[in-house]
């Protein structure tokens, strides 16, 4: 279904560290998944993608698993930067739409 | 610069206007995706236009409506405006197609409405 975001879930990590935010999407029919990451007052930036036949996949510093078993997605930033300070969302195509998930909101401290 | 243009970046307008924002896709993007974000919520979907035609519909009020020309820029018409219509309003592109592929945001229309 459509996304609602009322709360944002919050993870805070230490500089350095590694980032795992999850994601449950909705359809079992989806086949491809995004990541964006969005700073305040900007719009959401693509930091990776992957498609229903893979599992996994690495980018720069981040990683992406897909389980369609439980429709559950993640994605890991190796070594936490201040810079990486936003809210990371997922988005699931279903046909001719990118439905979103709710965000979570990743808080980097020194 | 994700390469998709939206103008204007800030409007501010009285209850029961009408605004018309517009959007230009990434150079060869057929599709163009538009989403209200409203504060600390997510990305609601609107529509989605592809080459022209509406492809795939949200939760959009009837007061709001879309177009995508022949040149693909696309404008989003919001009429009657309500103070709950104060948001943020992107617009996405993508090259659609047999290959699946991302869609990349422009930098977002800040509507207040009072």
């Amino acid at each position: 279904g459509e996304s609602v975001g009322l709360h944002l879930p919050t993870l805070s990590v230490q500089e350095g560290d590694n980032s795992i935010i999850n994601c449950a999407y909705s359809n079992s029919a989806s086949d491809y998944f995004i990541w964006y990451k969005q700073e305040s007052g900007k719009g959401p930036q693509f930091i990776i993608d992957i498609r229903s036949n893979m599992d996994k996949r690495q980018g720069q510093r981040v990683t992406v698993l897909l389980n369609k078993t439980v429709k559950h997605l993640s994605l890991q930033i190796a070594a936490t930067q201040p810079g990486d300070s936003a809210v990371y969302f997922c988005a699931e195509r279903e046909t001719d739409k990118l439905i979103f998930g709710t965000g979570t909101r990743l808080q980097v401290f020194p | 610069d994700s390469g998709v243009t939206q103008t204007p970046k800030h409007l501010i307008t009285a209850t029961g206007q009408r605004v018309t924002l517009r959007c230009s896709p990434r150079s060869g993007d057929l599709s163009v995706y538009w989403y209200q974000q409203s504060l600390d919520q997510g990305l609601q979907f609107l529509i989605q236009y592809y080459n022209g035609e509406e492809r795939a519909k949200g939760n959009i009020l009837e007061r709001f409506s879309a177009q995508q020309f022949p040149d693909l820029h696309s404008e989003l018409n919001l009429s009657s405006l309500e103070l709950g219509d104060s948001a943020l309003y992107f617009c996405a592109s993508s090259a659609q197609g047999p290959k699946l592929s991302g869609a990349f945001f422009g930098q977002g229309t800040r509507l207040t409405v009072v």
